[in-house]
């Protein structure tokens, strides 16, 4: 069974500063895939960022960054220079390699403070 | 860009009645997923399909639940009887390639069952 926990439903981050979201993903697979999908208000979810299991350098996409921990089981979302378009709900997502589901977190609220 | 559309947004129903809801994946991808959030509740996957039939479905795709491709472009969720509990965001997504590849997701239908 895989297990996607997601502890902070709110968070709040001053514009230009930086904030991380936190998730852990408890699988009992070996090779699997960690994303982190943004939810602006009444839009669909686009994917941020993704990471390999297997890889041990953490993922990078311009202003977000994660921290992949494999043996704690942590995968946090790093947001360096805020902006106000960052403000929306993050899903942690996690799927075993070959297969065809996600399983999702309960989502964090982020608001961004002019 | 290219995008998932789905109709309706909102959908209210009596218990009991057969609700469709339709989905138009990216004309280029070949697999494709409903996946459904009760308010406050994670995003939990119901079902992909690819080739012309279902390749996995969660325990919540029970016989009320079923997937069609009716033709080269639209992807439909029927529910044959609905119950109150189906009240939820359905989303669906698809992707050019499975095994934990990128979803793209529509922005939702809302379904609400009285």
């Amino acid at each position: 069974a895989q297990t996607v926990t997601q502890s902070q439903p709110e968070m709040s981050v001053q514009e230009a500063e930086t904030v991380t979201l936190s998730c852990t993903y408890d699988t009992s697979e070996s090779d699997y895939y960690l994303f982190w999908y943004k939810q602006p208000p009444s839009r669909q979810m686009i994917l941020v960022i993704r990471q390999e299991a297997y890889k041990q350098q953490n993922a990078t996409e311009n202003r977000f960054s994660v921290n992949f921990q494999k043996a704690a089981k942590s995968f946090s979302l790093k947001i360096s220079d805020s902006q106000l378009g960052d403000a929306a709900m993050y899903f942690c997502a996690g799927g075993a390699s070959g297969t065809y589901k996600y399983i999702f977190g309960t989502g964090t609220r982020l608001k961004v403070l002019a | 860009e290219p995008e998932v559309t789905q109709t309706p947004s909102h959908q209210v129903t009596q218990m009991g009645q057969e609700v469709i809801l339709r989905c138009v994946p990216i004309s280029n991808h070949l697999y494709f997923y409903w996946y459904r959030q009760i308010l406050g509740q994670k995003v939990e996957f119901l079902v992909s399909f690819y080739n012309n039939e279902i390749s996995e479905k969660s325990e919540i795709f029970d016989d009320q639940f079923s997937v069609e491709r009716p033709d080269g472009s639209n992807f439909t969720l029927k529910i044959r009887s609905t119950k109150l509990e189906d009240s939820a965001m359905y989303f669906c997504a698809s992707s050019g390639q499975g095994g934990t590849g990128e979803l793209f997701f529509g922005e939702g239908s809302r379904l609400t069952v009285l």
